[in-house]
């Protein structure tokens, strides 16, 4: 079963970057594709972005879009968000999520525990 | 890329049935038949409780199901279980390769 960690997340200035990792652990995760999605305090959930493993392509929700990137180290079996301006309202409990193939291809049955981004003076 | 719509809050006794809606348009829950529901409790990873519309993972409860009418999908959760109270998300495909959520429902069992 593969398991997801998310790791990067801190406390930051705003308008400064931060590069958040998630790292699949179990069996080979080459082809899965990966999505960012976060929660602000006291909010829902927001889908932030998404890695195509087929083509590589990527897509953004329009509250990141030009300030986010979505990327993959094959080797590493990690994808990464790189985030930059980051904003006050960009503040929020990031999670990386996969489906797993079993299911659907738009559905997440794979989540990791989070990482905490906190955007501050 | 507007959030779909849901209701707030939703409660109910412990044995009743209550449902959920998610209302989005004909680029998101309309146009495909790809609308998920997940179950999250504060300070957990979210779980799927429903994908692909109407269809379960293994493992979770065939008190939960799911429909899809339009532009609105539905959860419904039929003899509700004090463990049943948490937060409910639905979420879609969207035009452009994008996914959508919901703006959150919480469930209480009263």
């Amino acid at each position: 079963q593969v398991q997801l960690v998310e790791s990067g997340g801190g406390v930051v200035q705003p308008g400064k970057s931060l590069r958040l990792s998630c790292a699949a652990s179990g069996v080979p995760y080459g082809t899965s594709d990966t999505h960012w999605v976060r929660q602000a305090p006291g909010k829902g959930l927001e889908w932030v972005a998404v890695l195509y493993y087929y083509g590589n392509k990527d897509r953004y929700a329009d509250s990141v879009k030009g300030r986010f990137t979505i990327s993959r180290d094959n080797s590493k079996n990690t994808v990464y968000l790189q985030m930059y301006g980051l904003r006050a309202e960009d503040t929020a409990v990031y999670y990386c999520a996969s489906p797993s193939g079993y299911y659907s291809p738009y559905a997440f049955d794979i989540w990791g525990q989070g990482t905490v981004v906190t955007v501050s003076s | 890329q507007s959030a779909l719509t849901q209701p707030a809050s939703v409660s109910g006794s412990p044995g009743q049935s209550i449902t959920i809606s998610c209302t989005g348009t004909g680029s998101d829950v309309g146009g495909y038949n790809y609308v998920s529901w997940y179950q999250h409790h504060p300070g957990r990873a979210p779980k799927v409780m429903i994908y692909e519309v109407n269809n379960r993972p293994s493992g979770v409860s065939n008190r939960f199901s799911g429909s899809k009418s339009g532009n609105t999908a539905s959860l419904t959760i039929s003899g509700l279980q004090a463990e049943d109270e948490a937060d409910y998300y639905c979420s879609s495909y969207a035009s452009g390769s994008t996914e959508v959520f919901g703006t959150g429902t919480k469930v209480t069992v009263l």
